[in-house]
């Protein structure tokens, strides 16, 4: 059965302070992983498609990375508005048809 | 195009009444899909349709639930004689097409369900 961790649960850091957010999955056969954001009472928001070990996507102060069994969401001098769930995702082995998410990861950023 | 969009955005009900949601996908969508989230977790797929074909139905769809497309446009969720575990929040999301896209999937911003 597919399955995807997340880490931390949750992550407190002062506006400025660059961290990683940790997503591992089991998966057969890796079709791509998906990050998404999510603000409280909303939808995930899409935020990358990474298809491939070693392939870095990036989005203002965003950077998404992709080894064979894991992937890292950079955040890199973070501002309050980050402050959110940050939720991973990979396509089943299935089909693309159902993506199984983490639990994500709650970043709140102090100023 | 204004995205997904659900209706109701909350909706309250009694245990044992039936509720419907609707959701409608961005018009060029040909996917489309339901994911209930619970508070804490990641949205759990339920099922999704491809134009007015449902497709795969997730083993968390009891007989209590169903879902339509008409058509292929607008899709309903409904689920009957609601139980207190059913409350969550419903997630509706389209997409291009069955291959990895660029661009994920859209998500409305879900209908939050409440059973009292």
């Amino acid at each position: 059965e597919d399955q995807v961790t997340q880490s931390p649960e949750a992550l407190r850091l002062q506006e400025g302070e660059s961290s990683s957010l940790n997503c591992s999955y089991t998966v057969s056969g890796l079709r791509g992983l998906f990050w998404y954001r999510q603000d409280p009472g909303k939808g995930p928001e899409f935020l990358f498609t990474l298809y491939s070990a070693g392939e870095e996507k990036e989005k203002e102060r965003l950077k998404a990375t992709l080894t064979k069994k894991e992937s890292f969401l950079h955040i890199t001098a973070p501002k309050p508005e980050d402050s959110a769930t940050y939720l991973c995702a990979v396509p089943s082995s299935g089909g693309y048809q159902k993506v199984t998410f983490g639990t994500g990861t709650k970043l709140q950023v102090i100023p | 195009d204004t995205g997904v969009s659900q209706n109701p955005r909350h909706k309250i009900t009694k245990r044992g009444q039936n509720v419907t949601f609707r959701c409608d996908p961005i018009s060029e969508h040909n996917r489309l899909y339901w994911y209930r989230q619970t508070l804490g977790q990641g949205p759990e797929f339920l099922t999704y349709f491809q134009n007015e074909a449902q497709l795969e139905k997730s083993r968390l769809l009891s007989d209590r639930f169903s879902a339509e497309r008409p058509k292929g446009s607008f899709s309903t969720l409904e689920i009957q004689r609601t139980e207190q575990g059913d409350s969550a929040m419903y997630l509706c999301a389209s997409s291009v097409d069955s291959r990895l896209s660029n661009y994920g999937y859209t998500f409305g911003s879900g209908t939050r369900l409440t059973v009292v």
